[in-house]
């Protein structure tokens, strides 16, 4: 079965420092992950996916993410905060072979102080 | 392009009644997917639709259904309201369905239910 922990539930950082987002992921098969980002009283953004192409994915907003098998794996960062980055944020995967729906992660809350 | 829209965004209801809400996806997305977002439970899968039928479903009460139409505007349905169904309901679409490479999906602003 597919589940994905996140493993913050809140990362505070400052503005101008790097930002690290955790998640683990436990998947069957080869899965598709994603991270999602959702400001107050939004929908959710897609900020980057990974489908088995480049291990190593850049996102919007100067977010990125690589994927780690063998850590299982995939963790955003991104190198400077920025005031606008506050939001909560969502690790998620697919299980493609499965054709299952998405499984999301219990989320995290970035803050960014100045 | 115009994204995905849903209706209304706000609701308040009591126990017992039933409600219905709307989601009219991308031009062009024939998958459509409904999830319910609590501070509690997070975000939950609720079900998916393409072409009219439904592909997926999660682990929810029937009291929870939906359905799409031909032109792949979907509604949800919840009937005999409980407290717990208090909630953000998150609406996406997406051009393939769920379980497909690359499926990308784009989500609506949601609509905040509120059960009194």
């Amino acid at each position: 079965a597919q589940s994905v922990t996140q493993l913050d539930s809140h990362v505070s950082v400052s503005e101008g420092t790097p930002v690290l987002l955790r998640c683990n992921y436990s998947s069957s098969y080869s899965p598709s992950l994603f991270w999602y980002v959702q400001h107050p009283n939004k929908g959710l953004q897609l900020l980057l996916k990974y489908t088995s192409a480049a291990t190593l994915v850049k996102g919007i907003n100067g977010f990125e993410a690589e994927f780690k098998k063998s850590e299982t794996s995939f963790h955003l960062t991104k190198p400077s905060a920025h005031m606008s980055d506050a939001a909560e944020y969502f690790c998620v995967v697919s299980d493609d072979q499965a054709g299952t729906a998405l499984i999301f992660g219990k989320g995290t809350t970035l803050s960014v102080s100045s | 392009k115009a994204g995905v829209t849903q209706t209304p965004r706000y609701l308040i209801k009591t126990r017992g009644q039933q409600v219905t809400l709307s989601c009219s996806p991308i031009s062009g997305h024939r998958s459509v997917s409904w999830y319910q977002q609590t501070p509690g439970q997070g975000l939950q899968f609720l079900f998916e639709y393409f072409s009219e039928t439904q592909r997926n479903k999660g682990n929810f009460p029937g009291r929870f259904s939906g359905r799409q139409f031909s032109n792949s505007r979907s509604e949800m349905n919840v009937s005999t309201l409980e407290l717990g169904d208090s909630a953000l309901y998150l609406c996406a679409s997406s051009l393939v369905p769920l379980g497909t490479s690359y499926n990308e999906q784009f989500f609506g602003p949601g609509t905040r239910l509120t059960v009194l």
